[in-house]
Formats: C-alpha cells, structure tokens, sequence
C-alpha cells in the first residue's frame, strides 16, 4: 500500500491568512485527490490533482480559493486562502490504485481557523 | 452522478458479537467500485475492503466482509468478533470504475463495541 505523509499535521490560523498543506507519497501516482471533511460531517471531494495540468474541481470549489499544485508523480499541494472560521475542517489527501482497486488518505491536516 | 445513503447514524454491538452496517448507493454507471473505511477518533481514514461491481464474489478481509447485493443496490459491512477497538466511525464510499477514481460518501455511522 502507498505511504502518504501530509504536513503540517495540524494547524491554527487567523482569518484572512493563508495555508498550504502539502501531501507526499512515496511512490509514483497518477491521480491525486483532495478532500475536505468539516466538523461532524462526512468527507468532500475538493479537486482532483492532476500531474500536467490543471486540476479539476468540484462544484462548490474554486481555484481562487482552494489553488492546488502538482508538479510530479509523488507531491502535491493545496492552499486554502482568505480563511474564515467556516473553512475549519480536516484536509485529507488520497491516491488511488488498480490490481487490486484501493484508495489510501492520508493521515489529514486539522485546520482551526479563528 | 453517484449517491451512497448510509441510514444508520449510530449503531451499538456486544464485543465479540458480529455488526451489520448498512450501505445503499445508486449510479447510473455501468462499472463502479464500493468501498469501506474506519475513521477512529484520531481522524485518519483507513481503508478497509472494496468490491468491484463486476466481481462475482463477496469481497472479504479478514474480520470484514461486504455484503454485495447489487440487485438492491447494497453494499453492507459485517463485522465479525467484533473488538473494541473497532469503536470507530464507518464510511461507505464508491468510486465510478474502482480504485483510481475520485469516491462519493456516506454519511457515515458511528459503531460503539461494549464490553
């Protein structure tokens, strides 16, 4: 299985600032993905980071707001800009992988924002 | 577009008992994959079976087992000997052609194991 470290592991941050959480794996992987899980609720996709391009986000999420990095096959990032209380969430990173079909997370970035 | 309803928002078991958590899901995809993960209260995901939706047998790992009834369009989780450590919250999830697509959840359900 794929070993995938996220850093910082958790932080505190003023309204108005700006984090970038990084996700390292340790091997090579095509699709990457970011999610967002927000107190006592279930996870949601933000985007998927593509290696090349551009990523694809979902509804509900945009580039200005959540802009994402992914310049190899192993490494990729996502800033959460212009906090406000209400992005106080945990941001967890996946790979995905076939023969035999798994999806790992990370162990996630717990974000307070006050 | 993918929906995975997870009815059960909390669910009690007797250690050693076995636990059936339940996972209804609807797709107008012809290929998908079905997923498991354990959130404990540390809040990492781990991931614990998947079943591929041409799979003609039940996915099984370990003490885990899923439940694949694609008739009704359900995929539960049975745990068996349930242990205390398996207290956790329990997400079902499913992906459009298996591991290496992005995954729609549930809701999730919290398993409470008492001794």
């Amino acid at each position: 299985s794929a070993v995938i470290s996220q850093k910082p592991s958790r932080d505190i941050c003023q309204r108005g600032t700006s984090l970038t959480i990084q996700c390292q794996v340790d091997s090579q992987v095509t699709m990457m993905f970011w999610y967002r899980q927000q107190p006592g609720q279930s996870l949601t996709l933000i985007a998927t980071a593509n290696q090349g391009s551009e990523a694809t986000y979902e509804s509900g999420f945009v580039i200005d707001k959540f802009p994402i990095s992914r310049p190899n096959l192993t490494f990729s990032t996502l800033t959460v800009s212009n906090m406000s209380p209400e992005d106080s969430s945990i941001y967890l990173c996946s790979v995905g992988n076939r023969n035999p079909d798994t999806q790992y997370f990370g162990p996630g970035t717990r974000l307070t924002v006050l | 577009a993918q929906k995975i309803t997870q009815t059960q928002p909390g669910m009690f078991v007797q250690e050693k008992e076995a636990v059936t958590l339940d996972c209804t899901y609807d797709t107008s995809d012809p290929s998908y994959g079905l997923f498991w993960y354990k959130q404990p209260s540390s809040g990492e995901m781990i991931f614990l079976i998947y079943q591929g939706s041409y799979d003609q047998q039940n996915a099984t790992e370990g003490r885990y087992s899923l439940n694949f009834q694609k008739a009704r369009k359900s995929a539960n989780l049975v745990i068996s000997a349930s242990q205390l450590g398996d207290s956790a919250m329990y997400f079902c999830a499913m992906s459009p052609t298996g591991g290496g697509n992005k995954l729609t959840f549930g809701t999730g359900t919290q398993l409470k194991v008492e001794l």
